[in-house]
């Protein structure tokens, strides 16, 4: 069974469209967070969200809107959707403040 | 704000020979160290964390790593390199005071030739 998965795994899209990515873990974490790796594979977080309050909110553009329905998804929504955002999108989720386990993570590339 | 280095961000190395890798951080205060794998396509795995108990840390598929205070330093090392250990490797930082977020380095690839 997957602990942490990801939808879709590939995404391809035009220039200001818009999108989402889901994710969902069946491990029982209350805190879920996303991470965007860009081409030159560096890695940084995005947001996190514990029991589905936001708790981290780094700077990224508003255009990013991260969505927690339950504690066992984190969706996350990207409007107007522009080139420097194709990349990587890892999710990932812990129990409180213990180990992360990452998503296979969503290739999203903007044409 | 803390960071994290990773000197060299390709490493080559032949089969049976000695992996290192390695990382440094800026923290006044000692964080919690991680080390993560991430083979092609896939997330990133946990090799192994320092939590400010023991200084030299064994993680899962033979890699180990020590943490030296002085240095600011958590070199990744395995005795003896198998062609599965080719993937890209990051070290991760997080404060102690800053909830579970991680700061990471930049990467390094391992290649292992026959």
């Amino acid at each position: 069974d997957t602990a942490v998965s990801q939808t879709p795994k590939y995404l391809v899209t035009q220039m200001g469209n818009d999108k989402s990515i889901k994710c969902e873990q069946n491990l029982g974490h209350d805190t879920m967070y996303w991470y965007k790796q860009d081409s030159k594979k560096f890695l940084k977080i995005m947001f996190s969200y514990n029991n589905k309050e936001l708790i981290i909110n780094e700077t990224v553009p508003n255009r990013f809107s991260p969505k927690s329905p339950d504690k066992a998804h984190l969706n996350l929504h990207i409007n107007s959707l522009e080139l420097g955002d194709s990349a990587v999108y890892f999710c990932a989720s812990s129990q409180e403040m213990n180990e992360q386990f990452f998503g296979p993570g969503t290739r999203l590339t903007v044409l | 704000a803390q960071s994290v280095t990773q000197l060299g961000s390709h490493v080559s190395v032949s089969e049976g020979a000695l992996v290192l890798l390695r990382c440094n951080y800026s923290s006044s205060v000692p964080p919690y160290l991680f080390w993560y794998v991430q083979y092609p396509n896939q997330g990133l795995q946990l090799l192994l964390k320092y939590t400010s108990a023991a200084t030299l840390v064994k993680g899962i598929n033979g890699f180990e790593a020590e943490f030296k205070k002085s240095e600011t330093s958590f070199h990744l090392t395995k005795p003896s390199a198998h062609m599965s250990d080719a993937a890209e490797y990051f070290c991760a930082v997080r404060r102690r005071a800053a909830g579970n977020k991680l700061t990471f380095g930049g990467g390094t690839r391992v290649l292992v030739k026959p």
